[in-house]
């Protein structure tokens, strides 16, 4: 099966700085991998995806993310963090079983403080 | 993208209860999923369901107790039967945006069984 862990619970930045958020991840075959953001009392928001092609994918609001087959890794970065930032951030991969159904990983709170 | 709007946004129900969750697309698509997030908890999908076709169930939900309905291609509904305190959750809609491999997430309907 499909599926991404994400090791940390919780990560702390101070706002300005960079900021990494982990993922890693366990496919059969090319994986197609995602990251969304949940804000508080609100849905998940798509920040970016990785499909194919250049291992730096760019997303929303200044996000990339690394594809790194070697290491199955699928890091989220951004050069300087936000406190509007601070959410739950969730990677994903496409389950082939369910089409388009996605795996989510466990999410990973974000906490930038000024 | 993909508009959704879910009803209710939020209710408190009564223990042996049942509530009806609608979601309404601004424009047709095929494949629309429905998922639970318990509270502190990832996204875990209940069921894909497609138009004029039976939904299908991941393991662990049952027909029976999350009955779904797909009339056409911009509405489906999830009920949540004879609920239980252990119902209480956000339950989200999500659709698949035509050749985009992007999931669009609903803002969520969130229950609260007594």
């Amino acid at each position: 099966a499909q599926s991404v862990a994400q090791p940390e619970d919780q990560v702390n930045v101070a706002e300005g700085n960079p900021l990494t958020v982990k993922c890693t991840y366990s496919v059969s075959g090319n994986p197609y991998l995602f990251w969304y953001v949940q804000y508080p009392n609100r849905g998940l928001q798509f920040l970016l995806k990785y499909i194919t092609g250049d291992n730096l994918v760019k997303g929303s609001y200044g996000f990339e993310a690394e594809f790194n087959k070697s290491q199955t890794s699928f890091h989220l970065k951004k050069p300087s963090a936000l406190v509007s930032d601070s959410a739950l951030y969730f990677c994903a991969v496409r389950d082939r079983n369910s089409g388009y159904a996605l795996n989510f990983g466990k999410g990973t709170s974000l906490l930038v403080t000024p | 993208s993909a508009v959704i709007s879910q009803k209710p946004s939020r209710d408190i129900c009564q223990r042996g209860t049942s509530l009806t969750i609608q979601c309404q697309v601004d424009s047709q698509v095929t494949m629309m999923f429905w998922y639970r997030q318990q509270p502190g908890q990832s996204l875990t999908l209940i069921a894909t369901a497609n138009q004029g076709s039976e939904a299908t169930y991941e393991s662990g939900f049952v027909i029976d107790k999350f009955p779904i309905s797909r009339p056409n291609l911009t509405f489906s509904t999830l009920t949540v039967s004879n609920m239980s305190p252990e119902d209480s959750s956000i339950y989200l809609c999500s659709v698949e945006q035509s050749g985009a491999n992007v999931l669009t997430f609903g803002a969520g309907s969130r229950l609260t069984v007594l």
